[in-house]
């Protein structure tokens, strides 16, 4: 595997379903990211991890959970979800160095709330 | 704190020129600038540090006036394989990481 993989690629669940999605980075970086994408909207970014320590969380709402157990894999956490949670979920790491640097981004959850 | 772009889409002939700018109401550390093609991630194009460090690849080219808190990306005898969304991206003190709204660009035979 190379790059940054997530899976599944495609999720369907109901609001009162509890499911995870999966992040792994093959790169060697050391900081990865959460990002929604909904139609017609710009990329939200959700968390950042960098060195495996949580540094940004922009005001998600608690029926996301993210969980960084080591700098190559990420998950994301999802129960009692609703409908306008349905986007598509990117993950992307890059190498720290004080600043954001170039991301590489997975392919992406399709996520769909029924 | 979201950037915002401009235009929000362009259509060009192959061959022809164009430019996508990204404004901040804030002072920006970095600018970053991105491609995503329909159905695809974004893949990484250019960052612009503040004080004028370049990184990207050797055909696209951009600038970043601090001044202003503007940065634009030139495109130039573009191709049709340039088609797709460009955004920015711009970050500021800390962590935070804003991406702008995006430029949709369709570039017809």
């Amino acid at each position: 595997e190379t790059g940054v993989t997530q899976t599944p690629r495609h999720l369907v669940m109901g609001m009162t379903n509890k499911k995870s999605l999966k992040c792994e980075q093959h790169l060697g970086h050391n900081a990865m990211y959460w990002y929604k994408q909904s139609a017609k909207k710009p990329l939200e970014l959700m968390f950042v991890y960098n060195f495996k320590e949580q540094t940004e969380n922009n005001s998600v709402p608690s029926r996301f959970s993210p969980e960084c157990p080591n700098s190559s894999h990420l998950f994301l956490h999802l129960h009692t979800l609703q409908p306008e949670d349905s986007a598509l979920y990117l993950c992307a790491s890059s190498q720290w160095t004080r600043i954001h640097n170039e991301q590489f981004f997975g392919p992406g959850t399709r996520l769909t709330v029924l | 704190q979201q950037p915002v772009q401009s235009p929000q889409a362009v259509i060009l002939r192959e061959g022809e020129d164009a430019v996508i700018n990204c404004s901040s109401s804030k002072a920006l550390y970095s600018v970053h600038w991105y491609r995503q093609k329909h159905g695809e991630a974004p893949v990484f194009l250019m960052i612009l540090l503040k004080g004028g460090e370049q990184k990207g690849h050797e055909k696209i080219s951009a600038s970043f006036n601090e001044k202003k808190q503007q940065s634009s990306l030139y495109l130039t005898a573009s191709q049709l394989s340039y088609s797709g969304t460009y955004f920015c991206g711009t970050s500021f003190t800390g962590n935070q990481f804003y991406f702008g709204t995006g430029t949709s660009l369709t570039v017809i035979p």
